[in-house]
């Protein structure tokens, strides 16, 4: 079983729209999570930590779940720059590696 | 800041030549990581160091690939001999005692 598992997509969503996607771990003593966020042909960048209570910031809301070992992304309203490549990052804690999934590719649909 | 910086941003060469990609992590950050991407495996985590030594270089696929980080402000990683499917795009990134890293450019590497 893959550390991290993401479903690849394509996610094709038009403008507007509620889209989520969720990232599952298979390691539970793992610490922290994170959202990032990649451009075709860029490097991926950090798009919001998730904490355990889960957290928001504008139109994007994280959330983990541990007892099942996944996080998710929600993405309200969603808008034409919103396309992307979503990728879900798992850390143990401290100096440990940051393992990712694959990716989900985003789409948004005028 | 100027971020992590890398070089070549882009590389093709040969089939058997040596290939050596260059990393400056963000002054200050004490972890670095070498990432692979490719469409068939996503990004995959080749080494990375703390304090500029080697911790984890599980995900190196062979011993045609080595890293070093002979100082904080700079790693390499080299593949000899290169081979085509080695071709990726490769990350390097670094971190400052959280645990979110912070990516470079990537060096897009085109082996024929």
């Amino acid at each position: 079983r893959k550390e991290v598992e993401q479903d690849p997509g394509p996610f094709n969503v038009p403008e507007g729209a509620t889209v989520a996607f969720n990232c599952t771990y298979s390691n539970s003593a793992s610490q922290s999570f994170f959202w990032y966020r990649q451009d075709c042909r860029k490097e991926p960048k950090l798009l919001m930590s998730v904490y355990s209570s889960g957290n928001e910031d504008g139109r994007f809301t994280a959330q983990l779940n541990r007892a099942s070992q996944y996080i998710s992304l929600l993405i309200r309203d969603s808008k034409l720059s919103d396309s992307a490549t979503y990728l879900c990052a798992v850390n143990l804690g401290g100096n440990e590696k940051l393992t990712f999934g694959t990716g989900t590719r985003l789409t948004i649909i005028p | 800041d100027a971020g992590v910086i890398q070089s070549p941003r882009h590389e093709v060469t040969e089939m058997g030549q040596e290939v050596t990609l260059r990393c400056k992590p963000i002054s200050g950050h004490n972890s670095l990581f070498w990432y692979r991407q490719t469409m068939m495996r996503g990004l995959e985590l080749l080494i990375y160091f703390n304090n500029n030594v080697p911790i984890d270089d599980s995900g190196m696929p062979e011993d045609r690939f080595s890293a070093k980080m002979p100082n904080a402000s700079f790693s390499t990683l080299k593949i000899q001999p290169s081979e085509p499917r080695d071709s990726a795009v490769y990350f390097c990134a670094s971190r400052l005692q959280v645990p979110e890293a912070f990516f470079g450019q990537g060096t897009r590497l085109t082996v024929v």
